[in-house]
């Protein structure tokens, strides 16, 4: 059974950076897509991006100039970086696993990420 | 982007009632359709993928179908576990883009 842990900071002033991890545990990485998701407090859900594990990675066009998610296979663990947050970034953030086919099948526990002044 | 559309955006049922759930996108999509159920505080859970697959371990009474632009999440008898959050999601292409999402609530 694949467990998704997920840490980062939870409190961000604008303008900082927004930095999750999600370490994969009981699981293989190889093969699989590796992505972030996020929800604004009563809100839906909206895709931030994926990585594969040979590294490739596709991103949301609305995001795009400010993310970026990485991978470290040897730790198996992938990371989300978020530049210049504002009050709109504020959102709960799960890290999730799919095959090619792009569906969802394992979620991280989510991190409620607050930007605020 | 594909648009995602669902309707309605929230429903009251009783339990035992048959409750229906669609989606529609804003292009063909063939089958790539997946369907979620998200309970307060909780991640999502997968129920069906590529339209009509049921996902491993969830109850039968949940079927899914449609194609092309045109999809249907239908609950058969909806238990009192069911009262939750829907929503419908696109693996055509990227960006992924979710539906608005459908709650459903007690009557």
């Amino acid at each position: 059974q694949v467990q998704l842990q997920q840490w980062g900071a939870g409190l961000l002033k604008p303008s900082e950076t927004l930095s999750l991890t999600c370490a994969v545990y009981g699981g293989s990485f190889i093969g699989y897509y590796w992505s972030w998701i996020r929800q604004p407090p009563g809100k839906g859900l909206e895709w931030i991006g994926e990585i594969h594990h040979g590294g490739s990675t596709n991103y949301n066009p609305s995001l795009k100039s400010r993310v970026t998610i990485s991978i470290d296979t040897s730790k198996n663990q992938f990371s989300l970086r978020l530049s210049s947050v504002t009050a709109a970034d504020t959102s709960m953030y799960y890290c999730a696993r799919s095959t090619r086919g792009a569906w969802y099948y394992d979620w991280g526990q989510g991190t409620l990420v607050t930007v605020s002044s | 982007d594909i648009q995602m559309t669902q309707s309605p955006s929230s429903l009251s049922a009783s339990v035992g009632d048959r409750v229906t759930i669609t989606c529609r996108a804003s292009q063909s999509i063939s089958s790539y359709l997946n369907w979620y159920q998200q309970k307060s505080g909780k991640a999502p859970n997968l129920l069906i993928y590529t339209a009509s697959s049921l996902q491993s371990g969830v109850p039968s009474r949940f079927s899914g179908s449609g194609s092309g632009t045109d999809f249907t999440l239908t609950i058969s008898s909806l238990q009192p576990e069911d009262f939750a959050t829907y929503y419908c999601q696109q693996s055509y292409n990227t960006p992924r883009t979710f539906g608005q999402g459908t709650k459903v609530e007690i009557k």
